[in-house]
């Protein structure tokens, strides 16, 4: 099993570009999330999706769009991206929603917004 | 806004001394994780605890959480410099539907 891999693994934008994060699973997990982290605030968590077809808002979506259209992918959208939105992007997967379960995260996309 | 506020931010220390990481909210946890994050990768899931006042130990690492649920350590013994990365604490409220609240994170770096 590859687990979850994210690709690009960097990449720098000009402010207003748009761009897709892509992130895959391959353990069947139902449970997909978006985390930001930044300097001395952890992660934060933008979207997450309970499955296929359904997501939700997280702690900061602003700026953000997702889709979950198969179990295994769940892109994350850049609309205009802003130098706020410089960061290192993580997605996670669990095999379902309880934050007791573990959650896999991938190896991150750093992202510089100039 | 439910906060997990941990301490320090930052440690420094020799191989071979001991040292504890502090993970501390007012909101009551229905479980809380920690994980290891090594540079350039993604979080690795060390422990989960469930029960107030539970303590759980893997190898030289010894992780408890509170009896009242708002707190959690994670104490070192012997480190060594494998034992670095930055350190972080997790919990679920429970009527977050799932969702974790992370704390800021522990750098921690154990020269030889």
């Amino acid at each position: 099993n590859a687990g979850v891999t994210q690709t690009p693994k960097f990449q720098v934008l000009k402010t207003g570009q748009s761009m897709t994060l892509q992130c895959a699973q391959d353990m069947n997990h139902e449970y997909m999330s978006w985390y930001r982290q930044d300097p001395g605030m952890g992660l934060r968590l933008i979207h997450y999706s309970v499955g296929a077809g359904i997501t939700d808002q997280g702690e900061v979506p602003n700026g953000y769009n997702v889709s979950r259209s198969t179990t295994e992918d769940f892109p994350l959208r850049l609309l205009s991206a802003a130098p706020s939105q410089t960061s290192v992007y993580f997605c996670a997967s669990s095999p379902d929603l309880r934050g007791s379960e573990t959650q896999y995260f991938g190896p991150g996309t750093r992202l510089l917004v100039l | 806004t439910q906060l997990l506020e941990q301490s320090p931010q930052f440690l420094s220390i020799q191989e071979g001394e001991n040292l504890t990481v502090y993970c501390n909210s007012s909101s009551v946890f229905s479980s809380l994780q920690w994980y290891r994050q090594e540079p350039g990768e993604g979080p690795v899931l060390l422990v989960t605890v469930v029960t107030g006042g539970e303590v759980k130990k893997l190898k030289r690492l010894t992780f408890q959480f509170g009896d009242a649920r708002k707190d959690s350590s994670l104490h070192i013994t012997a480190a060594q410099p494998g034992d670095t990365g930055l350190y972080l604490c997790a919990g679920e409220t429970g009527n977050q539907g799932g969702k974790l609240i992370f704390g800021q994170g522990t750098e921690l770096s154990v020269k030889p």
